[in-house]
């Protein structure tokens, strides 16, 4: 199982829609988790940080299930400038690297 | 926020050539940076893990003699790739921890074109 696993989309959604990305994770004892977003030929920003159950801002909510082992980011009212790839990142034991997800691709349309 | 800049932007050399990126952090000081490659529509791929003062961790299957890391300041990491081939050709990214803070910084990344 790969450390750190993704929807891989694309997710070609109508502006105003409500999506969600998932992503799976095999070290059980991570206890952080982070959200990136990555629009062509530029470095991942952070979107958001999970430390416990869950986190929102604005129309983003990104959600942890501890038990099963993944995360989950919802974003509703989809604007045009969602379209990007959104990473799932989390850290090793100890975060003393980071993990990547393959990343999901969302195409948010007119 | 905490900047990160990298050098060159984008560079072009011949196949047998090397190559140096550097990596700042403008800001802040980072004892830990991080490089990553990322070949198209592929994800970022972690290539090893430096910290200052000391030799960097690379993961495996890169190149420790052909991917030259130097972590020898708080602000600044390099990373020369060395007898450059064209499928070296990629995106290089690194990113540094804040020793303070502990968040980790993203540079706007190196485009590199082996010829």
């Amino acid at each position: 199982r790969k450390e750190v696993e993704q929807d891989p989309g694309p997710f070609n959604v109508p502006e105003g829609a409500t999506v969600a990305f998932n992503c799976t994770y095999s070290n059980s004892a991570s206890q952080s988790f982070f959200w990136y977003r990555q629009d062509c030929r530029k470095e991942p920003k952070l979107l958001m940080s999970v430390y416990s159950s869950g986190n929102e801002d604005g129309r983003f909510t990104a959600q942890l299930n501890r038990a099963s082992q993944y995360i989950s980011l919802l974003i509703r009212d989809s604007k045009l400038s969602d379209s990007a790839t959104y990473l799932c990142v989390v850290p090793n034991t100890g975060g003393f690297k980071t993990i990547f997800g393959a990343g999901t691709r969302l195409f948010v349309k007119a | 926020g905490a900047v990160v800049s990298q050098h060159p932007s984008w560079v072009i050399c011949k196949s047998g050539t090397s190559v140096k990126i550097e990596c700042r952090s403008l800001d802040f000081q980072a004892t830990t940076m991080f490089w990553y490659r990322q070949f198209p529509k592929q994800s970022l791929m972690l290539m090893a893990t430096s910290n200052e003062g000391s030799k960097a961790t690379y993961e495996q299957g890169v190149e420790k003699d052909k991917f030259l890391i130097n972590h020898a300041s708080l602000t600044l990491s390099t990373l020369t790739v060395t007898s450059a081939h064209p499928e070296d050709s990629s995106f290089y990214i690194c990113s540094a921890r804040d020793r303070v803070a502990y968040e980790q910084y993203f540079g706007p990344g190196t485009r590199l074109t082996v010829t």
